[in-house]
């Protein structure tokens, strides 16, 4: 079976650092982009960055460049999300997402069952 | 960024009826728009991709018609278990970008 399983709840203070993670299996996980896509409480999706597991080439939003780190591990097919300092306002579920191409466009086949961030006082 | 634009934001329908949803882009996307569902406490699934084109698995009362501008999500005969949140995405341009949702509910 194809699937993303994500590391557990966190909660933070603001100002701490974290590293949330997503591990692939039942598909080669270095062939596949994985995109991290951000769901605030309540509100819609939006797309963060990806990255290239075999290379660890990465892109990112604009809305999240040097915001977040995201990067991936090839040998134990894993994906990273990562912040250097927390704010209240990173309080969200992240999902990470598998990156197929489709008829010739891309689209998210698989999905990790997401993340929970809190960042509180 | 392109931005995309979903209506109605929510509709609440009895089964057995047909729904459309609509998404409207910002510019042209010839056909790289995708479909979306999402029930709560889940991670979003894949019901279309390329406009049209229905994922595996996903029942055959779902379809999707556009291109450019202007996209459709049809559900013919609406199900108990579609009651959900819907998004567009558009993958024509980087960032990928997302419609705001469309909240259906089952009268």
């Amino acid at each position: 079976e194809v699937q993303l399983v994500q590391s557990g709840t966190e909660v933070k203070k603001p100002g701490e650092s974290l590293k949330i993670s997503c591990k692939g299996s039942g598909y080669t996980f270095s062939d596949y982009w994985v995109a991290w896509v951000r769901q605030m409480p309540g509100k819609g999706l939006e797309w963060m960055g990806i990255v290239y597991p075999d290379d660890s080439d990465t892109r990112y939003s604009p809305s999240f460049q040097g915001q977040v780190t995201i990067s991936a591990d090839k040998s134990i097919n894993t994906a990273y999300l990562q912040w250097s300092s927390l704010k209240a306002s990173d309080t969200a579920i992240y999902y990470c997402a598998k990156t197929t191409v489709l008829n010739g466009r891309d689209a998210f086949d698989i999905w990790g069952q997401g993340t929970l961030v809190t960042v509180s006082s | 960024d392109i931005q995309m634009t979903q209506s109605p934001s929510s509709l609440s329908k009895s089964v057995g009826d047909r729904v459309t949803i609509t998404c409207r882009a910002s510019q042209s996307l010839s056909y790289y728009l995708n479909w979306y569902q999402q029930k709560p406490g889940k991670a979003p699934k894949l019901l279309i991709y390329a406009a049209s084109t229905l994922q595996s698995g996903v029942p055959s009362r779902f379809s999707g018609s556009g291109s450019a501008t202007d996209f459709t999500l049809t559900i013919s005969s609406l199900q108990p278990e579609d009651s959900a949140v819907y998004f567009c995405q558009q993958t024509y341009s980087t960032p990928p970008t997302f419609g705001q949702g469309t909240k259906l509910e089952i009268k």
